[in-house]
């Protein structure tokens, strides 16, 4: 497909596991972005991917939280030992980035994590 | 401080009856204003980027204007359709991060 794919779109595990989330950017964006939104809320950035590279980890909310890009594709955000705040919608979008730097991110449909 | 303020926070409309949504913002050095549009369970869809004050963008029944303080989104003749969340984004100094406004819900009944 053309669009920001991610996976899983649905994700119930039980407080104190470890969640992998993974997001396949539109082909050619060498930007990628991690968003968390909670019920009814605003986007909140978490991470910012140029390349492989992540100049800016300043929006993870702990250190519970990674996330790593490989062959300037594929990303996975990971939780471990999550907790029920965890509960979110975490979103992935791409963009040309690089030197053309105001261009519209793109968004896949998020995976809905519910933490029991 | 950069910010980004929408209003209003819903918005019930009667189906052809036209309304603008605001997208208030103070930035530093404006790099671009977007507007999304989010249905539920759903990722944002891209709409419009405005770049300069003066800028307009049209689609369909949609209209974005742009000032240096804020920027509008004209619904004209609004369909069940158009029902969705409204986000509104600013991108300031930062090469890459966007501010979010909270959205605006439209509701249209028909």
């Amino acid at each position: 497909g053309a669009g920001v794919s991610q996976s899983p779109s649905n994700k119930v595990t039980e407080k104190g596991k470890d969640v992998e989330l993974r997001c396949d950017p539109i082909s050619g964006h060498t930007a990628l972005y991690w968003y968390r939104q909670r019920l009814g809320q605003g986007l909140e950035f978490l991470i910012y991917f140029q390349g492989n590279s992540a100049p800016d980890k300043s929006g993870l909310p702990s250190d519970r939280f990674s996330a790593e890009r490989t062959g300037e594709s594929v990303s996975t955000l990971t939780i471990q030992r999550t907790q029920q705040e965890d509960s979110a919608v975490y979103l992935c979008a791409s963009s040309l980035g690089g030197v053309v730097w105001n261009q519209p991110q793109h968004f896949g449909d998020g995976t809905r994590l519910s933490i029991l | 401080e950069d910010q980004v303020t929408q209003s209003p926070e819903a918005l019930r409309l009667q189906e052809g009856e036209s309304s603008s949504l605001n997208c208030s913002y103070t930035v530093s050095g404006l790099r671009g204003l977007f507007w999304y549009r989010q249905d539920p369970g759903k990722g944002p869809e891209f709409l419009f980027t405005l770049y300069s004050a003066g800028e307009e963008k049209e689609k369909e029944r949609l209209k974005a204007t742009l000032t240096k303080k804020e920027s509008f989104l004209h619904i004209t003749a609004p369909k069940p359709e158009d029902s969705a969340t409204y986000l509104c984004a600013v991108q300031g100094r930062s090469n890459y991060q966007l501010i979010w406004g909270a959205g605006t819900k439209l509701i249209i009944k028909p």
